[in-house]
């Protein structure tokens, strides 16, 4: 069955490290998401990347970088200028082409809890 | 800008009570609307939709009406379980933006026997 990987599930950072998450997918999307929940808190957009070799910031891309050489992978790298990085990460998916996101709306995985020790 | 409202959490309700999650919202042109469920430690699932005024998104016994006049979403349950214990979101997409969701801020829901 197709869907979105994203490892590890749980994550711990020493201070000052830089870590980088996961996120494959096989449901041959072309836009793939970076999201981050605090808790209680809704979803905050990092990064967006809509094609390969090319990707976008969000709302809160401050101490995030990402990558795109492959069009099923997305990931994450959570930079040591993050100076909060504690919380749960979603990757998520989608179809490009009008009309796609009425249709289908994202495909999430099943997130990654990040803590910082 | 576009934008998602929902009900601050949590909603407490007995097993068998009705639910009713308030979702409105703001937005430019005739978005699409969404219900997505996130169970504990998990990513989020679509739950249902609805893509233009009036339709009527249903899925396990969850139900919402695109209301246009209203600007509103609201998720109803005519009788929750225990197993629908979950935080719900309520999310936009306009037509033309190929590429961006609105969440809300979520609601958490707790159902007990």
């Amino acid at each position: 069955d197709g869907g979105i990987t994203q490892s590890p599930k749980y994550l711990f950072r020493k201070e000052g490290q830089n870590v980088t998450l996961s996120c494959e997918q096989n449901l041959n999307h072309d836009a793939m998401y970076w999201y981050r929940q605090d808790p209680g808190q809704g979803l905050r957009l990092i990064y967006y990347s809509q094609i390969v070799n090319d990707f976008q910031k969000g709302d809160i891309a401050e101490g995030y970088s990402v990558s795109r050489e492959k069009k099923e992978s997305f990931p994450l790298t959570v930079t040591s200028a993050q100076k909060n990085p504690t919380a749960f990460y979603l990757c998520a998916s989608s179809i490009v082409r009008q009309g796609a996101l009425r249709d289908y709306g994202y495909t999430f995985g099943s997130g990654t809890r990040l803590t910082v020790v | 800008g576009d934008s998602v409202t929902q009900m601050e959490g949590p909603v407490t309700l007995s097993e068998e009570a009705c639910l009713t999650i308030n979702c409105t919202y703001t937005a430019t042109g005739y978005p699409s609307l969404f219900w997505y469920v996130q169970y504990p430690g998990e990513g989020l699932q679509l739950l249902l939709k609805a893509t233009k005024a009036d339709d009527k998104g249903s899925n396990k016994g969850f139900e919402a009406t695109y209301r246009k006049e209203t600007t509103s979403f609201h998720l109803e349950k005519g009788s929750v379980q225990v197993s629908d214990s979950a935080v719900y979101f309520c999310a936009l997409s306009e037509p033309g933006n190929f590429n961006k969701f609105y969440f809300g801020s979520g609601t958490k829901l707790n159902v007990k026997p």
